[in-house]
């Protein structure tokens, strides 16, 4: 079965780009008709949709980031990945990569364990 | 803030009913399925209602749901210790153009 997991460095400084990656185990993330998601989650509050990023290569975010992320993919080392500029102290939270069916864009199966990201100087 | 609107907590002692509501809007709740999410402490969210009022398989039949209108509801019947959880309602939102969750409703088992 699909497994995700997220890296990347767990403190970033303000101002600088956050840089996440997630990497698909168990399938190949080119395959089926699905969307590869960020969401992330801030200590004590609720879930918060970054974006995603088709099988094919499109991408679409929440427009309260928009202006700030970038979703991209790399189907040979079976990862995609999220680059998030200018970070905040708002920006701290837990960072999950998840995949939905094209057909249900609210389905989120399977989850990420999800990393940590501390914006700090 | 959520577009999802959810009580922050709730609670309910052994064997008891409890429900959690989540209250949208037109562009969400009112036009598109409704998904719930448990999260344990600690743990990544785990898909336990899908398309309103599905249960995949292996969530016990205990926990049901429902949508009416714009707004959605999660029923847990006979209240377990191991129900002790965060649970998030979500849905796709037409103005957003993409998924968006409530704020989460704790859930304690007196």
């Amino acid at each position: 079965q699909v497994q995700l997991q997220e890296s990347g460095p767990g403190l970033v400084k303000p101002s600088q780009t956050l840089s996440l990656t997630c990497t698909v185990s168990g399938g190949s993330i080119s395959s089926g008709s699905y969307y590869w998601n960020w969401i992330r989650q801030s200590a004590g509050k609720g879930l918060e949709w970054i974006g995603r990023i088709h099988t094919n290569g499109s991408a679409n975010y929440n427009p309260s980031l928009r202006s700030r992320v970038a979703i991209s993919l790399d189907t040979s080392k079976n990862q995609f990945f999220l680059n998030l500029r200018s970070v905040t102290v708002a920006d701290t939270g837990n960072y999950f990569c998840v995949r939905t069916p094209a057909y249900s864009s609210s389905l989120f199966r399977p989850w990420g364990q999800g990393t940590p990201v501390f914006v700090s100087s | 803030q959520s577009v999802l609107t959810q009580p922050p907590s709730a609670s309910g002692t052994p064997g008891q009913r409890v429900i959690i509501s989540c209250s949208g809007s037109t562009s969400n709740i009112g036009d598109n399925p409704v998904y719930w999410y448990q999260q344990l402490p600690g743990t990544a969210p785990k898909l336990l209602i899908y398309a309103n009022d599905h249960r995949p398989s292996g969530v016990p039949e205990r926990f049901s749901a429902s949508r009416s209108g714009t707004s959605a509801s999660l029923a847990i019947s006979g209240l377990q210790s191991e129900d002790e959880s965060d649970y998030h309602c979500a849905t796709w939102d037409d103005s957003v153009n993409g998924p968006v969750f409530g704020g989460g409703t704790k859930l304690t088992v007196l």
